[in-house]
């Protein structure tokens, strides 16, 4: 059964880089040729997408984050990761790690249980 | 970017009853929508894609219908796990978009 949990600091300072990395069990990133996200959610709101990552390390990113986003993937540690430089307060969020169904951009099928990144000095 | 726009915000059925959400895309999407359910402190769980069709695990008493820029997720007979908010997202064009969410909650 297909896993995932995000990790990183809960805490991160104002101008500083939030990193999280989404370890994935249950599946092989490379075999499974899938497409992996993340998605945010600040508190009491919506979802946000942030960007898709191939299993070859093609990206795809929001418009809105690109110049600020940068994802990697790990296909020998069978996990994905994210950076986002220079956050804000509007930076804080549940960030969550997801797959696309099948092996297209599709739905996101399965979700990790999220991660709360608080930005704050 | 395709702006989805769901409606109402907020939907109050009593349980048992059916409720009826709405997902507007600004342009079409063809086929290619999803909706979620998202309990307190949860993330979103799949309920349908491709506009119309069930995740694994998900009863008959949910249904979307709809294609291009107007779908309608319908959820009938509600029971308690049904009172939560729901997203639908497009994942027809760069960039993915999903909705403001609509509440459902108890009448």
């Amino acid at each position: 059964q297909l896993q995932l949990q995000e990790s990183g600091p809960g805490l991160v300072k104002p101008s500083e880089t939030l990193s999280l990395t989404c370890s994935v069990s249950g599946d092989s990133i490379s075999i499974s040729r899938s497409y992996w996200g993340w998605i945010r959610q600040p508190p009491g709101k919506g979802l946000e997408w942030i960007g898709t990552i191939y299993y070859t390390g093609s990206t795809f990113y929001n418009p809105s984050l690109k110049s600020r986003v940068t994802m990697s993937v790990d296909t020998s540690n069978n996990h994905f990761s994210m950076n986002l430089i220079l956050v804000t307060a509007a930076d804080t969020a549940v960030y969550y790690c997801a797959r696309h169904k099948d092996s297209g951009v599709t739905a996101y099928q399965s979700w990790g249980q999220g991660s709360l990144v608080t930005v704050s000095s | 970017e395709i702006v989805m726009t769901q409606s109402p915000a907020t939907l109050s059925v009593s349980p048992g009853e059916r409720a009826t959400l709405s997902c507007r895309a600004s342009q079409s999407v063809s086929s290619d929508l999803a909706w979620y359910r998202q309990k307190p402190g949860q993330a979103p769980r799949l309920l349908i894609y491709a506009a119309s069709t069930r995740a694994t695990g998900i009863p008959a008493r949910l249904s979307g219908s709809g294609s291009g820029t107007d779908f309608t997720l319908t959820i009938s007979g509600l029971q308690s796990e049904d009172f939560a908010v729901y997203y639908c997202q497009q994942y027809n064009n760069w960039p993915l978009t999903f909705g403001g969410g609509t509440k459902v909650e108890i009448k």
